[in-house]
Formats: structure tokens, sequence, C-alpha cells
């Protein structure tokens, strides 16, 4: 399968606790987004890299939020601090170099719940 | 960023019916895209509709977009117990795409 990737697909963890997510993008593909979404809700941009480099957060993405992708491939987000609502689906996608149209790919998400 | 914007928020209808649902967005676009999203295969890009073009076909789908109205319909010809999913149009001007809540669906065989 060459879509891209996720892990974990499930995550439970107690209020205030650390987790880490990790997204592997298509090989080729040099854009990397990561999204949030709640349930009966359209995902909601987090934040944006180009290759390595972070180029777009969102209000979103608070302090306790960082997203990493040191080598340009894969691409970990961590929360720190966990709470009650952090509890959502987080989707990683991916984009081709030459697309304009900003075509992304999805993976299938990372299902959080903070108990 | 772009937002869409889908109306109705839910729809049911019987197998082999069309489905159309349609979207509105505020700001200028480069490009509408339309995903789908069901619990099976996750979130899939459908149709992407460039802001130069006014209708397109892919398969059962039909897009228009009307950039003088800021909006878009999408049309799912035929449809099947199969289609029911969460369909989501997306403006798309630059890096970020913003989603709108999403039209619900539900095909009853």
């Amino acid at each position: 399968d060459t879509g891209v990737s996720q892990d974990p697909r499930h995550k439970i963890t107690k209020r205030g606790q650390n987790v880490t997510f990790r997204c592997d993008p298509i090989s080729e593909h040099n854009r990397l987004y990561w999204y949030r979404q709640t349930l009966g809700q359209g995902p909601e941009f987090l934040t944006y890299f180009q290759n390595e480099a972070q180029l777009e957060k969102s209000r979103l993405l608070s302090d306790r939020f960082s997203a990493e992708r040191p080598k340009g491939s894969f691409s970990t987000l961590e929360i720190q601090r966990t709470e009650q609502g952090d509890s959502a689906m987080y989707l990683c996608a991916s984009s081709a170099p030459l697309d304009n149209y900003n075509e992304q790919f999805f993976g299938p998400g990372t299902r959080l719940t903070v108990l | 960023s772009q937002q869409g914007e889908e109306d109705p928020q839910a729809l049911s209808i019987q197998e082999g019916e069309n489905a159309t649902m349609n979207c509105s967005y505020k700001t200028s676009i480069n490009n509408l895209q339309w995903y789908r999203q069901n619990s099976g295969r996750g979130l899939v890009h459908l149709i992407l509709i460039r802001s130069n073009e006014r209708e397109k076909h892919s398969g059962r789908l039909r897009v228009t977009l009307d950039t003088s109205k800021k909006s878009s319909s999408l049309l799912i010809t035929a449809s099947r117990a199969a289609d029911t999913a969460s369909y989501f149009c997306v403006g798309a001007a630059g890096n970020m795409l913003t989603f709108g809540g999403g039209t619900r669906l539900m095909v009853k065989p």
C-alpha cells in the first residue's frame, strides 16, 4: 500500500499524559498537513510542512501541540498534557510537489480518546 | 483560507435516485474540490474543478462551478448504497484546505 499511513490508529490516554502520533506520507510528496476532526464536523487545519519546514500553523495549535518533520519524510504530532477536549480524529494528508491544485491524499487517521 | 459550506446538511434517498449537494464559499479560489468520507475508506478526494471550468464529469459524478455566485454543486447519478458517506466541498487557494461541515448522504437499498 503506497498511500498515507498513520500510527497508531487508536490511542486512549488519561488526561495529563503526553501522546505522539506518526504520519508517513506518500513517498514522493513533499507537502504534509495535519488536521483535527471532531464528531459531525469537517476536518480543521492544524499545520503544514513543505519538506522539513513548518510553513503554516493554525490558531488551533496551542502551545501543547508540536509537530515535526525532521528529514522531510515522516512527521510526528505531539500533544502534551492532554485534555478531554483533545479527543478527536487526527488526520494527516500529503500532496505532490508539482501539484498546483493541492489535491491532498489523506491517511486513515489516529483516533484519540482522552479519559 | 477558503471555506465550503454544504447544503443540505443531511440527505436521504433511495438507491437508484440522484443526489444533489450544494456548496457555497466566501472568497476567490484557485479550484474547488469535493471529498467523501466514510468509515470504511476514510477521507477520499473525489473530483477537482478549476476556477476557469464550469462543469466536470467523472463517472457518476457531475460537478458544476459558478464563480460569480461562489457556489458549486455535486450530482451523484444512479446512487448506490455504497455512496452513503459524508461529502465535503473545499475551496482551495494556497496550501490550506478549509472544510465545511459536510453533507451526510444516506442511500437506502
